[in-house]
């Protein structure tokens, strides 16, 4: 069955460190989806990147990194440089080709608090 | 672009009433539409998906004639909580996603909070 874990339920830290967020998926699944979504206090969920299985190359954007390793079903985020404003509740995310790709299946969320 | 509206965001009602949430995908044709609750704290459970023109499949262990959905347009979906009871207050979120792309959108999210 597909499942995914984000460890850290809550991570703090002061502004300018670096912060990584953990995902560990499971899926038997050999075509799948990964997602990391946003969630601000304002509630809305706000799409951050999205990475097939077939592709392992690590991603940068900004500030923003993702490190996707299948040998160890592992989907990390990394913030750098951490600003205030990236104080949110982050998702990571699984679909799968068995259900047409139309089921998100989510982490509990990881809480990341960045002081002044 | 993926711009998803939701309506209202934030409603009180008294319990028995029902109440309406609009879904609205602005700049894309959402085939499939999503209905989320979360409940504080904790993660998205999916509660139903509907596709324009049939009829909405729910997750295990949601009412239907509870939690009445209907995906009239490629633009629209409406979530109605029937005979609403202070349990059924919660974050109700939707996404959408067009037809053969693998990304949901997600609108901002309605609040209720039942009396």
């Amino acid at each position: 069955a597909q499942k995914v874990t984000q460890a850290q339920t809550e991570i703090s830290v002061v502004e300018k460190e670096d912060v990584t967020l953990d995902c560990v998926y499971e899926t038997r699944d050999t075509t799948y989806y990964l997602f990391w979504y946003k969630q601000p206090p304002s509630g809305e969920l706000v799409f951050l990147i999205r990475r097939n299985s077939f592709d392992e190359q690590n991603e940068i954007s900004g500030r923003y990194s993702w490190n996707f390793q299948k040998s160890t079903s592992s989907f990390n985020f990394t913030i750098t440089a951490s600003q205030v404003v990236d104080s949110a509740v982050y998702f990571c995310a699984l679909s799968e080709r068995n259900t047409g790709f139309q089921k998100l299946v989510f982490g509990t969320g990881t809480r990341l608090l960045v002081s002044p | 672009g993926a711009v998803v509206s939701q309506h209202p965001s934030r409603v009180i009602c008294k319990s028995g009433t029902s109440v309406k949430i609009e879904c609205r995908s602005l700049d894309f044709q959402a085939t499939t539409m999503f209905w989320y609750r979360q409940f504080p704290k904790k993660s998205l459970m999916l509660m139903a998906t509907s596709n324009e023109g049939s009829k909405a499949t729910y997750e295990q262990g949601v009412e239907k004639d509870k939690f009445l959905i209907n995906h009239a347009s490629l633009t629209l979906s409406t979530l109605t909580v029937t005979s609403a009871h202070p349990e059924d207050s919660s974050f109700y979120i939707c996404s959408a996603k067009e037809d053969t792309k693998e990304t949901q959108y997600f609108g901002p999210g309605t609040r209720l909070l039942v009396l």
